[in-house]
């Protein structure tokens, strides 16, 4: 079992659409969650860091669910500019990251 | 905005030979990291480094691979004798005591 996994997508939407990411993980010592955004052939960029509580930032949302090791992504309004591969991530206390595979969303006009 | 900053942005090497990826992390971090991404595959950690040390590596930073802080800024990776597998970006990343780390733009490394 991946120790990520993601939705593998594609996603093809239009603007305007929301979209939602799904992520569990294995490892049940993950202490850190993080939603990235990968442009291509370009650095992974932090979103937002994921709480138990959820959290907004404008037009996205994430959740985390520890007792289903479980974390989401919905994108409200979708832009064009939103068009990027999201990884999910985890860090252990060591700090390392473990990376899922990544889900691409394509946003049309 | 301080940033991670990495160079060269892209090296080409032949088999056998020895790279150093240079790094100069966010000035005030504490925690630096290698990680890789072959083309169309997941970004994986190769290791992070702490106080002057390896804290954790794992199975694909094999003895080919080095880390060092030479000095109060440069953080490197250096491989001894380069694989054509070897090709691939390479990330380098740093962060506080807070877990999110941010990552500079990656030296992509050919090896033919």
């Amino acid at each position: 079992r991946k120790e990520v996994e993601q939705d593998p997508g594609p996603f093809n939407v239009p603007e305007g659409a929301t979209v939602a990411f799904n992520c569990t993980y294995s490892n049940s010592a993950s202490q850190s969650f993080f939603w990235y955004r990968q442009d291509c052939r370009k650095e992974p960029k932090l979103l937002m860091s994921v709480y138990s509580s959820g959290n907004e930032d404008g037009r996205f949302t994430a959740q985390l669910n520890r007792a289903s090791q479980y974390i989401s992504l919905l994108i409200r309004d979708s832009k064009l500019s939103d068009s990027a591969t999201y990884l999910c991530v985890y860090n252990t206390n060591a700090g390392k990251s473990t990376f899922g595979d990544g889900t691409t969303l394509t946003v049309k006009p | 905005e301080p940033e991670v900053t990495q160079t060269p942005s892209h090296q080409v090497t032949q088999m056998g030979q020895e790279v150093i990826l240079r790094c100069v992390p966010i000035s005030n971090h504490l925690y630096f990291y290698w990680y890789r991404q072959i083309l169309g595959q997941k970004v994986e950690f190769l290791v992070s480094f702490y106080n002057n040390e390896i804290s954790e590596k794992s199975e694909i930073f094999d003895d080919q691979f080095s880390v060092e802080r030479p000095d109060g800024s440069n953080f490197t990776l250096k491989i001894r004798s380069t694989k054509l597998e070897d090709s691939a970006m390479y990330f380098c990343a740093s962060n506080q005591v807070t877990y999110e780390q941010y990552f500079g733009p990656g030296t992509r490394l050919t090896v033919t």
